[in-house]
């Protein structure tokens, strides 16, 4: 069974720093292109960011590039999200998602909440 | 950015009836890989989203045959033959053709 568990959010005052990590389990990671998605409160999803299978490729919405990197450690079957200078619209519940193109399985989430 | 176009925003339906979800692009969804990378997905209240269906009409396992998806180019619809109380939630469509992918707005489904 496929699994992929988010942690590592949590409360953040505006400009500050966290890092995201995701759990895979139940497939072979490091042949699965990987992204983050997220969802405000109230509000859709927004695609954040992605990554190729070996991490030679990478994508970001705007509104994050310069601030997000997305990474990943094939060997520990994870997906990383380092989150720098944030802003209260980042404010979210950020998904795991296996595949780039189709979204196939999605995490629980991780609720990050950038606020003084 | 491509912008996907969902309606209606919301949809109330009677049990046991038919409901359909339009979902447009703003440019073709044809990948030049050949594949339409259409998506669509359900979030019940309190819970990740899931997906339905990928590239226009392939129905992810364990989903129920009532649910369909058809369409090209530019053009999607989502339907579901027999509504049950179970669908409430929201449906989104994503493409995955372009970068940045994006996600249409999303349609309120309930119970009349």
């Amino acid at each position: 069974e496929v699994q992929l568990v988010e942690s590592g959010g949590g409360l953040v005052q505006p400009g500050g720093s966290l890092r995201l990590s995701c759990a895979a389990s139940g497939f072979t990671f490091s042949t699965y292109s990987m992204t983050w998605v997220r969802q405000a409160p109230g509000k859709g999803l927004e695609w954040v960011a992605n990554i190729k299978e070996d991490g030679s490729e990478k994508y970001y919405v705007d509104s994050v590039k310069g601030r997000f990197t997305i990474s990943r450690d094939n060997a520990k079957n994870s997906l990383y999200l380092q989150m720098n200078s944030l802003r209260a619209e980042d404010t979210a519940v950020y998904y795991c998602v296996s595949r780039r193109r189709t979204a196939e399985s999605w995490g629980q989430g991780t609720l990050v909440t950038v606020s003084s | 950015d491509v912008v996907m176009t969902q309606s209606p925003l919301s949809l109330p339906v009677t049990l046991g009836q038919p409901a359909s979800i339009s979902c447009r692009s703003s440019q073709s969804l044809v990948h030049s890989d050949g594949n339409t990378y259409l998506n669509w997905f359900q979030q019940r209240p309190g819970q990740s989203p899931r997906r339905l269906i990928y590239k226009v009409s392939k129905r992810d396992s364990g989903v129920p045959d009532r649910f369909s998806g058809s369409g090209s180019g530019t053009d999607f619809t989502l339907k579901v033959s027999r509504v049950e109380a179970e669908d409430v939630g929201f449906y989104y469509c994503m493409q995955g053709t372009h970068w940045p992918l994006t996600f249409g707005g999303g349609t309120k489904v309930e119970i009349k």
